[in-house]
């Protein structure tokens, strides 16, 4: 199966509040992780990465943090709005590999 | 401009015919992928190429065979199409030292009959 997972498959917030996504990761030698938007109809879309060697980047909106211990992955959203609706996938690439390791994804769905 | 670009963007066909679909890129990439998205939206590594090069190959039946004229294109052509291939199917390209951001294409919808 594949190594990289999610917590809950569906996230509903209210426009304005922070949403937090979270992953389970059971790969420990990938290099990176890295969040993935899909919005309904697209491909999907590169948000965010960090360096396995990282606990926390911020970049515009959003933080993404990675805890080792745990092999937990989380994506935060400050002050969700509409267009943030879309499913959220982690992703890693292993070590050796080219290619995108997907977890299952979250939908998460924002109301005005 | 679009970045990648797929087609078609819809497919419709009958058990047993033959089929492609065509991926073209124009960031000057030299790594491009293919997906695919299940209905569940899980998203698979099915083929990727470095430099026209077959890099990666997962366990895919070999009814699924792509082919890479130039670094700007990667096709997709499926024989003996059967009812568990419809998906939706994604090219995706990146640099190869920038692999873990790639940039997809807007998916080719299949649907076997």
């Amino acid at each position: 199966g594949e190594s990289v997972g999610l917590h809950l498959p569906t996230l509903s917030v209210q426009e304005g509040d922070n949403s937090i996504i979270n992953c389970a990761y059971s790969n420990s030698a990938s290099d990176y992780f890295i969040w993935y938007k899909q919005e309904s109809g697209k491909g999907p879309q590169f948000i965010i990465d960090i360096r396995s060697n990282m606990d926390k980047r911020q970049g515009q909106r959003v933080t993404v943090l990675l805890n080792k211990t745990v092999k937990h992955l989380s994506l935060q959203i400050a002050a969700t709005q509409p267009g943030d609706s879309a499913v959220y996938f982690c992703a890693e690439i292993p070590q050796a590999g080219t290619a995108l390791i997907f977890g299952k994804g979250t939908t998460l769905s924002v109301s005005s | 401009d679009t970045a990648v670009s797929q087609t078609p963007k819809y497919l419709v066909t009958q058990m047993g015919n033959d089929k492609s679909i065509k991926c073209e890129q124009n960031l000057g990439h030299d790594t491009m992928y293919w997906y695919k998205q299940d209905s569940k939206k899980f998203l698979k590594i099915m083929f990727s190429y470095n430099n026209k090069e077959l890099i990666i190959n997962e366990t895919v039946p070999n009814r699924f065979s792509p082919k890479s004229p130039d670094k700007a294109h990667l096709n997709l052509h499926i024989n003996s199409l059967e009812l568990g291939d419809s998906a939706v199917y994604f090219c995706a390209s990146s640099q190869a030292a920038s692999r873990r951001a790639q940039y997809f294409g807007p998916g080719t919808r299949l649907l076997v009959l």
